[in-house]
């Protein structure tokens, strides 16, 4: 089925330790976005890539990097994976309109 | 602080009665709003939007209603269906599709 692909889906992470969430369209949508969601807090914007090769810091970037591998890929990066970034992970994309198609999430504990 | 808020986390609604989700934003300079449904362990899915040039939008069952002045949009959900069980997110963006601010949401419990 035609949508965005989010992996993995469940991951628990030390203290200190790297990983990548990968995320992956295929509408061949132009802008793609990576939100962090806390309860309480609704969906918060990490990064976003508003076309292939240039990415932008959104609401709370910090302690996250990006990388546009090509149109159809964004993928999101901790460094060093703080218990603050426990959290479910959405990536998003939209073609040329206001509508967002958002992947079935990430869940990340860091211990 | 959060420039979109929905003060109500949860709201229970008879089956065939109407839902009415509220939203309250702070940020003068927003001119359009969105409204997503979430059902768990899967992403949002798009509802129904609403431009700062109307004050009400209507797709089917759905309304949603945009009061400037008050900083306040409201969706209306008529008639009421179990299936409609949901967590509801308002969100806004001034003059930047690639920038939506998300309300923390509202739960939807639709009985039967």
């Amino acid at each position: 089925n035609a949508g965005v692909t989010q992996t993995p889906k469940f991951q628990v992470l030390k203290t200190g330790q790297s990983m990548t969430l990968q995320c992956a369209q295929d509408m061949n949508h132009n802008s793609m976005y990576w939100y962090r969601q806390d309860p309480g807090m609704g969906l918060r914007l990490i990064y976003y890539s508003a076309s292939e090769g240039t990415t932008d810091k959104g609401e709370v970037p910090n302690g996250y990097n990006v990388s546009r591998l090509n149109k159809r890929e964004f993928s999101l990066r901790l460094e060093s994976a703080a218990p603050s970034q426990t959290s479910v992970y959405f990536c998003a994309s939209r073609s040329s309109f206001h509508s967002y198609t958002f992947g079935s999430g990430t869940r990340l504990t860091v211990v | 602080d959060q420039q979109v808020k929905q003060n109500s986390p949860s709201l229970s609604v008879q089956e065939g009665r109407i839902s009415i989700l509220n939203c309250d934003y702070t940020n003068s300079m927003f001119d359009y709003f969105l409204w997503y449904k979430k059902y768990p362990a899967e992403g949002p899915t798009f509802l129904i939007s609403i431009s700062s040039i109307k004050d009400k939008n209507e797709d089917g069952r759905f309304t949603v209603f945009l009061n400037k002045s008050a900083k306040h949009l409201s969706l209306h959900i008529v008639p009421s269906q179990p299936g409609d069980s949901a967590v509801y997110f308002c969100a806004a963006s001034a003059n930047n599709f690639n920038k939506f601010y998300f309300g923390s949401g509202t739960k939807l419990n639709v009985k039967p």
